[in-house]
């Protein structure tokens, strides 16, 4: 079965510094991996997807991760981070019966500045 | 606009009593799927549904019930067998039965709380 692990669960960054939100994943197969955002109280919102091809994915908001099949991970990143970033991002990995999302715990980012 | 609506934003209920919570899409897509999420522990799926008439258990299924008679509607159930009802429930939806590519879209959330 598939798992996904957010080794963070806080991370705090100044306004303005990089980010890097890591994730590791396990599956058999070829993976198909999803970062969300949640800001407090509201849904989840995509902020980018990889299923093939370029191993480094642009998303929304600035976002980009890449993908390392021989790490088995998935990171987040972003160059210079904003304080409407603050918020909390999951990872998550599709597989299995139904489209089924398997999602890490999630990572809390702070912004301080 | 296109998208997925829940209702109630919160919701309180008694123990012993069964609750249910409304999630409606107007995205026309096939399959929709409901998740509970607890501090610290991600999203976890209750039930999804590939069809109308159709649906399945997924991971934490106990103490919940759905139904799926309209392609636009996905209702959950909280039943009084439900242990540890408190939680924030998301619903979503996505385009394609069975594409692990596609994405899943998530409505903005029930907080049921259990007095």
């Amino acid at each position: 079965a598939q798992s996904v692990t957010q080794p963070d669960i806080h991370i705090t960054v100044s306004e303005g510094a990089s980010l890097e939100l890591r994730c590791n994943y396990s599956y058999g197969a070829t993976p198909y991996l999803f970062w969300y955002v949640q800001s407090p109280g509201q849904g989840l919102q995509l902020l980018l997807k990889y299923f093939s091809g370029d191993t480094l994915v642009q998303g929304i908001k600035g976002f980009e991760a890449e993908f390392k099949r021989s790490q088995s991970s998935f990171n987040l990143r972003k160059p210079s981070v904003h304080w409407s970033d603050a918020a909390e991002y999951f990872c998550a990995v599709a597989g299995g019966d139904g489209n089924k999302l398997v999602f890490g715990a999630g990572t809390i980012l702070r912004v301080k500045s | 606009d296109g998208g997925i609506t829940q209702s109630p934003k919160y919701l309180f209920r008694k123990e012993g009593q069964n609750v249910t919570l409304s999630c409606e899409q107007n995205l026309n897509h096939d399959a929709m799927y409901w998740y509970r999420q607890d501090p610290g522990q991600g999203l976890r799926l209750i039930y999804y549904s590939q069809i109308v008439n159709d649906f399945q258990k997924g991971d934490i299924a106990e103490g919940y019930s759905v139904s799926r008679e309209k392609k636009e509607s996905f209702p959950l159930t909280v039943t009084s067998a439900q242990k540890n009802p408190t939680a924030f429930y998301l619903c979503a939806s996505s385009d394609r039965a069975g594409g692990l590519a596609d994405t899943q879209y998530f409505g903005p959330g029930t907080r049921l709380t259990v007095l």
